[in-house]
């Protein structure tokens, strides 16, 4: 079993729809992040959480470490937010390595 | 400000030749990460660095993989006799200190014929 598990593997939706990936991890964490990768490879981090909620613009992530579970949201979801999103996370045991999801690529439809 | 930058943004290369990447991190940021992408797999950890500590080699596949920091600065990841496995993305990253979001460069495309 992966130490850092997301759901769905792919998802396409139309634009407009409220998109929520899902990321279940197994291991004592001191941070989790969300990542996106664009096709043509370049990573951005979108968040680092380790506690509560956060918003930026149309995106939200929120964890439940009580749980070992996190989500982002994308209200108004538009073509251009199409990539892969990869949830992370930084555990206790490997320090300041990140444990990395498989990602969940998301394709909105206009 | 300027963000991570990487060059060069693609290599090719023949097998057996020596290749180096340049990352110039975001300035101030200590710590600095590489990280090889595979097409269709996920992030691999290589190697990291934390201001003027020893480097944590750990995730180097093989001693033909090799990097270096100057200071709080520019790094250099550097393969030998490159192989054709070699050919992947090289993303590097780097974070104010340990433990803080990392950010990340647009990576080097590295095609080893």
């Amino acid at each position: 079993k992966n130490e850092v598990e997301q759901s769905p593997q792919n998802l396409t939706a139309q634009e407009g729809e409220f998109i929520t990936i899902n990321c279940s991890y197994s291991v004592g964490i001191s941070a989790l992040h969300w990542l996106q990768q664009h096709p043509g490879g370049g990573i951005v981090s979108l968040f680092m959480l380790s506690s509560g909620k956060k918003k930026h613009g149309r995106l939200i992530a929120t964890i439940n470490i009580q749980e070992k579970h996190s989500s982002l949201h994308i209200t108004a979801s538009h073509p251009r937010d199409s990539a892969v999103y990869i949830c992370a996370v930084s555990s206790m045991d490997s320090n300041y390595q990140l444990i990395w999801g498989a990602g969940t690529k998301l394709i909105i439809k206009p | 400000g300027a963000g991570v930058s990487q060059s060069p943004s693609n290599k090719v290369t023949e097998k057996g030749k020596d290749v180096e990447l340049r990352c110039d991190p975001i300035s101030g940021h200590t710590a600095l990460y590489w990280y090889r992408q595979r097409l269709g797999q996920g992030l691999e950890f290589l190697i990291y660095f934390q201001g003027n500590s020893a480097p944590d080699k750990s995730g180097l596949p093989s001693d033909r993989f090799s990097a270096e920091r100057t200071g709080e600065s520019v790094s250099t990841l550097t393969i030998q006799r490159t192989q054709q496995e070699d050919s992947a993305v090289y993303l590097c990253a780097s974070s104010l200190q340990l433990y803080n979001e990392q950010f990340f460069g647009p990576g080097t495309r590295l095609t080893v014929l």
